[in-house]
């Protein structure tokens, strides 16, 4: 059963940067998406990007562009967020995307979310 | 970017009583070459990562009830509770998975009236 688990809450000042990792327990990244997920206290859910491990090259959705660099390794994925704003304070997901080959193509792994708050 | 538009944005329906949620695209996510509809749903409850429901628009995730069902096809898609019970209290989203980059609905929230 594979489990996602995410790095600790994080403070940080506004200008800097954060890296947000998200670890496979039980299992590897191998063959699937990886995608961030953000969560704006008392918000909806914003897609931000996704990468294939390994090999893939990130993919962003537009508001995120130059804002986020995404990787992932075969067990490990991480979310780096730049030049922080008291408005990126939210909660941020790490996903897994089911893109096997006969796989459901849905985000069917979560991982626990990891809170980073700008202050 | 493909849009999602859900509607409503929330409602309160009784215990045993339907729910229904409705998820419009800007454009149809329909792969002709495969007939499917690139849309999942999730449940989302306070202090949890989202859970998927409903993937391909109408297959049900292995262990979701079977009072869970989507439908709809091309750009107008619904998600159906067919008995409320107190435990589906949560926000719904619906997510479109068929252009490169992913978008999901705005999110309608479920209440017990």
């Amino acid at each position: 059963q594979v489990q996602l688990v995410q790095s600790g809450a994080e403070v940080k000042k506004p200008g800097s940067s954060v890296k947000v990792s998200c670890k496979a327990s039980g299992g590897s990244f191998r063959g699937y998406h990886i995608t961030w997920v953000r969560q704006a206290p008392g918000q909806g859910l914003e897609w931000m990007g996704g990468v294939v491990p390994v090999f893939g090259t990130p993919l962003y959705a537009q508001e995120f562009q130059d804002k986020v660099t995404i990787s992932a390794d075969e067990s490990t994925a991480y979310m780096e967020l730049h030049s922080l704003r008291p408005e990126d304070t939210a909660v941020y997901f790490c996903a897994r995307e089911n893109t096997r080959v006969g796989g459901s193509g849905s985000l069917d792994y979560w991982g626990q979310g990891t809170l980073v708050t700008v202050s | 970017d493909i849009v999602m538009t859900q509607s409503p944005d929330s409602l309160a329906v009784s215990l045993g009583e339907r729910a229904t949620i409705n998820c419009k695209s800007s454009q149809s996510i329909l792969y002709s070459s495969n007939n499917k509809n690139y849309l999942a749903w999730y449940q989302q409850k306070p202090g949890q990562p989202p859970k998927v429901l409903i993937y391909w628009a109408s297959t049900r995730e292995s262990g979701v009830p079977d009072r869970f069902s989507g439908s709809g096809s091309g750009t107008n898609f619904t998600l159906t509770i067919s008995s409320l019970q107190a435990e589906d209290m949560a926000v719904y989203y619906c997510q479109q998975y068929f252009a490169t980059t992913r978008t999901f609905g705005q999110g309608t929230k479920v209440e017990i009236k």
